[in-house]
C-alpha cells in the first residue's frame, strides 16, 4: 500500500530546459510534504518543502507545486543543469509522530 | 559537524550471521530512524525512535530490533542475517515536530546477505 506515489522511475532532459517531476499521495493526514536528492553512494539531502497549508514554495531554480484536492504536488526544475542530475524523492510528513513516507523516486538525467 | 554518522559503510555477511549497523547523531534531535532502500522501492521505514529509552515498530520491522540508550546513538541489529536483507541502510534524524521539517541523513551502509 503506497501512500506516496512515484509513478515516473526516470525523466530525460535537456540541459536549460525545465524538469517536472510528480508525486501522488493518498493519505489526507499528510500535513507537510519534501523533497531529497540524492547522489550515488550519499544519503539523501534535503532540498525543498511545503506546508499542507500552502499550493506553492520557491527556492533559487526550485519550486514546488502542491494540489491539495488532487493529492498531487510537484517539483519543478527552472533552468536544469546537469549537475541536477540525480534520484529525486518525494516524502511526506504524517501529522501525528514526525514520520515521513518516502515515495520510489524519479531518476533524473541532464543532458548537455 | 559530522551530523549522521553511520558504520560500517559496506558489509557482506554469510545468511545466519548477525551484526550492529552503527548510528550516531551529534545534533542533539531527538526523533531518530531507520530505512532501507531497495531498488526502486524508496526509502521503508523499520524503525525509529521519538526519544532515548523509546523505540517504535515501523513498516517493514521483522529480522531487526533497535534500541536507544542515548540520545546520539541508535544502533540496529539483525540476529539472523537473510537474502531478503539485502539492501542499502539509511540512518536519519529530524527535529521535534513543529519545529523542523527536514530529515538529516547518514551516508548510508550497503549490506549483502550471501
Amino acid at each position: 500500500d503506497q501512500q506516496v506515489k512515484q509513478n515516473s522511475p526516470s525523466l530525460s532532459v535537456q540541459e536549460g530546459r525545465i524538469s517536472i517531476l510528480n508525486c501522488d499521495y493518498t493519505n489526507s493526514m499528510f500535513d507537510y510534504f519534501l523533497w531529497y536528492k540524492k547522489y550515488p553512494a550519499e544519503g539523501p539531502t534535503f532540498l525543498i518543502s511545503i506546508s499542507s497549508i500552502k499550493d506553492k514554495n520557491e527556492d533559487g531554480r526550485f519550486t514546488v507545486f502542491l494540489n491539495k484536492s488532487a493529492k498531487h504536488l510537484s517539483l519543478h526544475i527552472v533552468p536544469s543543469q546537469p549537475g541536477d542530475s540525480a534520484v529525486y524523492f518525494c516524502a511526506a510528513r504524517m501529522e501525528y509522530g514526525n514520520k515521513l513516507v518516502f515515495g520510489a523516486g524519479t531518476i533524473l538525467r541532464v543532458k548537455s | 559537524n559530522a551530523g549522521v554518522t553511520q558504520t560500517p559503510k559496506f558489509r557482506i555477511l554469510k545468511i545466519g550471521q548477525s551484526m550492529t549497523l552503527q548510528c550516531t547523531q551529534d545534533m542533539n534531535h531527538n526523533y531518530m530512524y531507520w530505512y532501507r532502500q531497495d531498488p526502486g522501492m524508496g526509502l521503508k521505514l523499520i524503525y525509529y525512535s521519538v526519544g532515548a529509552g523509546i523505540t517504535d515498530k515501523g513498516e517493514v520491522p521483522n529480522g531487526y530490533n533497535v534500541s536507544r540508550s542515548t540520545t546520539e546513538d541508535f544502533p540496529l541489529r539483525l540476529e539472523l542475517a537473510a537474502p531478503s536483507q539485502t539492501s542499502v541502510y539509511f540512518c536519519a534524524t529530524t527535529w521535534d515536530r513543529g519545529v523542523g521539517t527536514e530529515a538529516f541523513f547518514g551516508q548510508g551502509t550497503r549490506l549483502t546477505v550471501v
